[in-house]
């Protein structure tokens, strides 16, 4: 079975923090993304990366990085955290591949930022 | 941008009862992928239906699509309490990234 982790469930930082979440998958997938869910909007894609040192900009980066130093691990970086980043996220993989479509999530983190 | 709307917001049945969930999308894809999320834990997949498909079964589950309408539906069948959960619609139109709807929040009532 595909395993993906994340380094906590409940985070509260403060503002102006800076924070790393972790985000491990150990199915050699060459995909891997992070969302942040809010109620009523559903899954938003923050960033996502295709290759090890390869990232691209989803739909709202803004706010946030990434690090893909390792296959397995893909981080998201809030350079200086804000109360409206108080949010689920989610970290999910996916293989590349005909055929491979449905992507893997971990349990999530439930950041808040007081 | 939100790809995928689901429709109803919420729904409450009663156990046995069989539950519809709708999903909108506003662009071509190439397959349609219906999850489910327990309450504060990460997201199962489902279903997967190809654009080529019209209608697919996976246990209790039947997903149908038409692309013409550009719409999708979720039928559980002989819904259960276990099934409470809420429920997400999720369009891949370029292979290398998901767009994920707003929810459908099902209650099954014992």
């Amino acid at each position: 079975d595909v395993k993906v982790t994340q380094s906590s469930r409940y985070l509260v930082k403060r503002t102006g923090e800076k924070v790393f979440l972790e985000c491990v998958q150990d199915m050699d997938h060459e995909n891997m993304f992070w969302y942040r869910q809010d109620p009523g909007l559903g899954l938003r894609l923050i960033y996502f990366s295709y290759d090890v040192k390869m990232k691209e900009k989803g739909d709202i980066p803004e706010g946030y990085s990434v690090s893909r130093e390792k296959k397995e691990r893909f981080s998201l970086i809030l350079e200086s955290a804000s109360t409206n980043q108080t949010s689920m996220y989610l970290c999910a993989s996916r293989a590349s591949g005909w055929g491979s479509y449905e992507q893997y999530f971990g349990p999530g983190t439930r950041l808040t930022v007081t | 941008s939100q790809q995928g709307e689901e429709d109803p917001q919420a729904l409450s049945i009663q156990e046995g009862e069989n539950a519809t969930m709708n999903c909108s999308y506003k662009t071509s894809i190439n397959n349609l992928q219906w999850y489910r999320q327990n309450s504060g834990r990460g997201l199962v997949h489902l279903i997967l239906i190809r654009s080529n498909e019209r209608e697919k079964h996976s246990g209790r589950l039947r997903v149908t699509l038409d692309t013409s309408k550009k719409s999708s539906s979720l039928l559980i069948t002989a819904s259960r309490a276990a099934d409470t959960a809420s429920y997400f619609c999720a369009t891949d139109s370029s292979a290398r990234q998901l767009t994920f709807g707003s929810g459908t929040q099902l209650t099954v009532l014992p």
